[in-house]
């Protein structure tokens, strides 16, 4: 079965904390994704991978950066946490798409809360 | 500019009727994916059916088939005998172009789905 997992489902965290969301994906997937989910908005890009050390900005990556060593392994960093920064993380992985469909598997989320 | 509209904040379906989730996206490549994905109140995303843009015929899972128009730029879905366990968020998304690991998804804002018994 395949899977993606993430270090917390829920956290608490002060304004000004640094805070690091961690991805993991046993699939052998090159790229890797990092979204936030708003009531009303849907899912934003932050960031995403397309292979180990590479990174690329999504729709939304100010005040977010992020980090892959290992091909397996994704992490989200917020730098200085802020209370606009409380939302659903959402991790997804996928093969590198060639023509099939190629879908993205997600893991099962992380609520994180800025106080 | 918005690449994928989901004009239904929300939906009610009675158990085992039939249900149409409305999608409509805007691109200018010949080229792309169609996605729709269930999220239950846990909060995983499960893909549930694929739609691409090359395809001759609408795509079809069990019970989830994609109404796919090309020249209308719509890729409705719908739910055949509705279950109580289909009460979901639901999210069309769109990927382009199709061959590129730098190629996204994006996502619409998403409706929810309730089915009363």
């Amino acid at each position: 079965d395949v899977k993606v997992t993430q270090s917390s489902r829920y956290l608490v965290k002060r304004t000004g904390e640094k805070v690091f969301l961690e991805c993991v994906q046993d699939m052998d997937h090159e790229n890797m994704f990092w979204y936030r989910q708003d009531p009303g908005l849907g899912l934003r890009l932050i960031y995403f991978s397309y292979d180990v050390k590479m990174k690329e900005k999504g729709d939304i990556p100010e005040g977010y950066s992020v980090s892959r060593e290992k091909k397996e392994r994704f992490s989200l960093i917020l730098e200085s946490a802020s209370t606009n920064q409380t939302s659903m993380y959402l991790c997804a992985s996928r093969h590198t798409p060639r023509g099939a469909r190629n879908e993205q598997f997600f893991g099962p989320g992380t609520r994180l809360t800025v106080l | 500019a918005q690449k994928i509209t989901q004009t239904q904040p929300g939906m009610f379906v009675q158990e085992k009727e039939a249900v149409t989730l409305d999608c409509t996206y805007d691109t200018s490549d010949p080229s792309y994916g169609l996605f729709w994905y269930k999220q239950p109140s846990s909060g995983e995303m499960i893909f549930l059916i694929y739609q691409g843009s090359y395809d001759q015929q609408n795509a079809t899972e069990g019970r989830y088939s994609l109404n796919f128009q090309k020249a209308r730029k719509s890729a409705n879905l719908v739910i055949s005998a509705s279950q109580l366990g289909d009460s979901a968020m639901y999210f069309c998304a769109m990927r382009d172009p199709m061959n590129s690991g730098y190629s996204t998804l994006t996502f619409g804002k998403g409706t929810m789905l309730l089915v009363s018994p």
